[in-house]
C-alpha cells in the first residue's frame, strides 16, 4: 500500500518569508497529488493539486512541484502571512493496501506557524 | 464546506452504545467518503460509496458500517462504540467528473466515547 511521509511536522517562519513542506510517497502508480489546508475546528480545504504529467503548478503565492522519479512533491508558500498559519496535509492518490481501489492517502500533517 | 453538512457536530456517548453519524450533500455527487482524524495520523479512510447502495471498505473499517439509501445521505454507524473510536469524523465528496480525484470535506463531527 501507499506509504506517505510528510516533513517537517512543525514549521515556524517569519511573516514574509517562504515555507516549503515536502511529501514522499511509495506507490509509483500514484497520479494525483493534492495539498490540503486545515484551520482549527474546520475540515480540510483543497488548496492546490497537480497531476503526474505536470512538474509544477502555481496559484498566486502557493505552488506545488512534483518529482515522480524521486517520488516526492512539495508545497511552496511565498510571502507568508499570519492567515497561512494552519495544518497542511499532502494526500497522494494511491493504493492504501494491496489490491484495494485507489484513494487519497493522507500524510500526518505539518503545523505551519507564521510569526508576525 | 462544498455543500456538505454533518450531524451531529458534537456527540458524547458511552462505551457499548450504537452511534450513527450523518453526512448530507445537496449536489447529488456520486462519490462520498468517511474519514477519521486522530493526532499524529492525519486522515484515514473508513468507508466510501460510489453510488446508492454501493459501498466499500477503506483502510480502517473494522467496527464501522455504512449505508447509502439515497444519493444525498451517507450514514456511518458504530454498532457498539469503543473508546478507541473517540475521534473527529469527516465526510467528503468527489464531484465525480471523468478523471476527477478531488475530494471536498465537510465540517466534521467530534465524537467522544466515555
Amino acid at each position: 500500500g501507499e506509504n506517505v511521509e510528510q516533513h517537517p511536522s512543525t514549521l515556524s517562519v517569519q511573516e514574509g518569508d517562504s515555507a516549503v513542506i515536502k511529501c514522499t510517497y511509495s506507490d509509483s502508480a500514484s497520479n494525483y497529488f493534492p495539498w490540503y489546508k486545515q484551520e482549527l475546528g474546520k475540515g480540510p480545504q483543497l488548496i492546490i493539486d497537480i497531476r503526474s504529467n505536470v512538474g509544477e503548478k502555481k496559484d498566486q503565492r502557493i505552488a506545488v512541484t512534483l518529482n515522480k522519479t524521486a517520488k516526492h512533491f512539495s508545497l511552496h508558500i511565498t510571502e507568508t502571512q499570519p492567515e497561512d498559519s494552519a495544518v497542511y496535509f499532502c494526500a497522494p492518490y494511491g493504493e492504501f493496501s494491496s489490491g484495494s481501489a485507489r484513494q487519497l492517502t493522507f500524510g500526518s500533517g505539518t503545523q505551519l506557524t507564521v510569526l508576525p | 464546506d462544498a455543500g456538505i453538512t454533518q450531524s451531529p457536530r458534537h456527540k458524547v456517548t458511552e462505551t457499548g452504545t450504537p452511534v450513527t453519524l450523518r453526512c448530507h450533500q445537496t449536489e447529488n455527487h456520486r462519490y462520498m467518503y468517511w474519514y477519521r482524524q486522530d493526532p499524529g495520523h492525519g486522515l484515514r479512510l473508513i468507508h466510501y460509496s460510489y453510488g446508492v447502495k454501493d459501498t466499500d471498505k477503506g483502510e480502517v473499517s473494522d467496527g464501522y458500517s455504512v449505508s447509502r439509501s439515497k444519493t444525498e445521505d451517507f450514514l456511518l454507524t458504530l454498532e457498539s462504540a469503543t473508546s478507541s473510536q473517540t475521534s473527529v469524523y469527516f465526510c467528503a465528496i468527489n464531484p465525480g467528473q471523468a478523471g476527477s480525484y478531488e475530494q471536498y470535506f465537510g465540517p466534521g463531527t467530534r465524537l467522544t466515547v466515555t
